[in-house]
């Protein structure tokens, strides 16, 4: 059974630039979180989606935005990149809005430059 | 936001039990209290959760302090693989499964 699945790993973007990242969830899960963590600091929660909708956001920017499609995965948009957005980018999936557990990816590590 | 506070970091010999401590004294009484580990170069995983009582799994038990201001994540025997940073997290129940990391307790296990 694949646990989250996180697509890049890695990537390098340059500042202004825009970026997607993608996220499978567990399989049968259908709720998907995300998180930034910055270097030495604790996740941060930047939007759930469930039912293809944004359901919770955290303090983060309109910059960041996302999508949730109907098999569930999601993507991870940023516009206009600023050096401070370099961090990992985690994905959290669950089974509903109100699963107790959280199952997360690997993470995908953008460096801004 | 609910706020924990853990101490920065704690070290541990192989073998020997591990109580990482964690306060809470804004919790609520619809608060459930989550512990998860990153191991390095990982994303977080889920340890251990509870509301009032102590709670067992496989993996650790929590202790919960009869006024809940407080709780301690116990690892019964530490093992090198067990180092990671444990983040004890109040799930505020009317945010669904959103969770708020803190800075978390870096765990370094000695041989």
């Amino acid at each position: 059974d694949a646990g989250v699945t996180q697509s890049p790993t890695h990537l390098i973007k340059t500042r202004g630039q825009q970026v997607t990242l993608r996220c499978s969830p567990k399989s049968g899960h259908d709720t998907v979180s995300w998180y930034q963590q910055a270097l030495g600091q604790g996740p941060q929660f930047i939007f759930q989606y469930y039912e293809e909708e944004e359901r919770q956001r955290g303090n983060f920017p309109d910059r960041f935005s996302g999508h949730q499609f109907p098999n569930y995965s999601s993507e991870l948009n940023v516009n206009a990149l600023l050096l401070g957005d370099s961090a990992l980018y985690l994905c959290a999936s669950s089974l509903g809005e109100y699963d107790t557990e959280a199952f997360f990816g690997q993470g995908t590590r953008l460096t801004v430059v | 936001d609910a706020k924990t506070t853990q101490p920065n970091s704690m070290e541990s010999n192989e073998e020997e039990p591990v109580h990482l401590p964690c306060n809470h004294s804004t919790i609520s009484g619809t608060d459930y209290i989550h512990w998860y580990r990153q191991l390095p170069s990982q994303g977080p995983e889920y340890v251990i959760h509870g509301l009032t009582s102590n709670v067992n799994n496989r993996m650790a038990s929590l202790a919960i302090a009869e006024d809940r201001k407080s709780s301690t994540l116990i690892l019964h025997r530490a093992t090198l693989r067990d180092a990671a940073v444990y983040y004890c997290i109040l799930r505020e129940l009317e945010y669904g499964n959103k969770l708020v990391f803190g800075a978390g307790t870096i765990l370094r296990v000695k041989s």
